[in-house]
């Protein structure tokens, strides 16, 4: 089946630092990858839709100059929360479809647990 | 605007069944997802429906009605690892995946 990796797996960073999260699509190419986060309890919240070799697509109220977000190839996109805040702390989740169509799922990485101190 | 409902939380006894609701009302509709989601882990994909009627997978099954704006997850023979929210989601006119709040589904022995 698809397999998307995600590392790291969980991350404690200081306020202020910059962290980045990869995700890499290991035996299909995605030419688009999404990045999700959830808070606890909630349901998952689309932040941007990574393009290859194109910008990235941002949900409304999502900075795109904090979270940045960088489609080199087609296997591989990173997220990097850029000064982070404690309000940032989350669960970071990319996502891919195997084709471009309405029955293809999207297969999920196993998520990054970010914590700002 | 684009709204989906799943009730909050559900309880069920191991060995039974339960069916999880789900209605949505979204701009166009290109398919219905079902993901499973344990705590701290990442959704994994369950079931997809796009044609009215049931879907079966093992203990798993799925029905859609898309005149009613209506699915529900029916799991059968619940086992404690079922324990886990259970998020439904609808493709809308733009292939946008619209994400239902979820159910937690809660196993007792």
């Amino acid at each position: 089946g698809a397999v998307v990796s995600q590392h790291p797996s969980w991350v404690i960073c200081k306020s202020g630092t910059s962290v980045k999260i990869e995700c890499r699509s290991l035996d299909f190419q995605a030419t688009t990858m999404f990045w999700y986060r959830q808070f606890p309890k909630q349901s998952l919240m689309l932040m941007a839709t990574s393009n290859e070799g194109s910008k990235a697509t941002y949900e409304q109220g999502v900075e795109k100059d904090k979270f940045l977000i960088n489609h080199a190839s087609l296997t591989l996109s990173t997220l990097t929360v850029t000064s982070a805040h404690p309000e940032d702390s989350s669960f970071y989740i990319c996502s891919a479809a195997v084709r471009q169509e309405g029955s293809s799922p999207l297969h999920f990485g196993n998520g990054t647990r970010l914590t700002v101190t | 605007g684009q709204n989906i409902d799943q009730p909050t939380e559900m309880t069920a006894t191991e060995g039974a069944i339960v069916q999880i609701n789900c209605t949505y009302q979204t701009s166009g509709f290109n398919g219905l997802f079902w993901y499973q989601q344990h705590a701290g882990e990442a959704p994994t994909f369950l079931s997809y429906n796009v044609l009215d009627g049931l879907e079966e997978k093992g203990r798993f099954s799925s029905f859609l009605s898309r005149s009613k704006g209506y699915s529900y997850l029916l799991l059968k023979e619940l086992q404690m690892k079922d324990s886990a929210s259970y998020l439904c989601a609808v493709r809308d006119s733009n292939y946008q995946l619209i994400w239902g709040a979820g159910t937690k589904l809660i196993i007792k022995p």
